[in-house]
């Protein structure tokens, strides 16, 4: 297991379409984050599983957004109805722990809406 | 979101100088973790500190946690071309579960 892995790299979207993103965690990570970076900022958290049950999300995390972790493994992003203002870099992390020393990020999600 | 005030947003420096960053907030955080992160990948965690006052040191780097709990800084001393990049301070909180509040980031450039 190399890490934490995130697919697509990158995804070129137009404004209005839906788009899915795929992380696989470390395998022995129970828990798996969803974080959004734009330009020139940090990460924003926008959720958060414990295995398969989602147990925080952000008010950022808009209706037209969905994170699933259907057997507690890897986990989809849903953007629905995509808008410019959802290009960002989407991160997945994983731990074990629940302190940030065992966050594990991966190299992210490109997206660009046009 | 909530985000951490991290200073300076910038530094241009020379190989072998010491730099310094800080981060402050406004409220309390129990954790304090500092992040480098590269161009098109993830921030890669490389200090984490657990207690107030606590001085930690990892190779050329070195950062505290606040006495207050409310502030961090970080310290790189003989600065190397590879420590180019953008670095994140992150605080978490007892009560926000495993959620981290992230800075805004220091561009850090060296000249060789």
């Amino acid at each position: 297991d190399t890490g934490v892995s995130q697919n697509p790299r990158h995804k070129i979207t137009k404004r209005g379409q839906n788009v899915t993103f795929r992380c696989d965690p470390i395998s022995e990570h129970n828990r798996l984050y969803w974080y959004r970076q734009t330009l020139g900022q940090g990460p924003e958290f926008l959720t958060y599983f414990q295995n398969e049950a989602q147990l925080e999300k952000s008010r950022l995390l808009s209706d037209r957004f969905s994170a699933e972790r259907p057997k507690g493994s890897f986990s989809t992003l849903e953007i629905q109805r995509t808008e410019q203002g959802d290009s960002a870099m989407y991160l997945c992390a994983s731990s074990v722990y629940t302190t940030g020393h065992g966050y594990t990020f991966g190299s992210g999600t490109r997206l660009t809406v046009v | 979101g909530q985000q951490l005030n991290q200073s300076p947003q910038s530094m241009f420096i020379q190989e072998g100088e010491d730099v310094s960053m800080n981060c402050t907030s406004s409220s309390i955080f129990n954790t304090w973790l500092w992040y480098k992160q590269d161009p098109g990948e993830g921030p890669v965690l490389l200090i984490a500190l657990y207690k107030a006052g606590e001085l930690t040191s990892n190779g050329r780097l070195t950062a505290q946690f606040g006495i207050t709990r409310k502030d961090s800084f970080l310290n790189i001393s003989a600065s190397i071309p590879s420590d180019v990049g953008i670095y994140f301070c992150a605080g978490q909180k007892e009560t926000s579960g495993s959620r981290l509040t992230f800075g805004e980031g220091t561009q850090l450039t060296v000249n060789p």
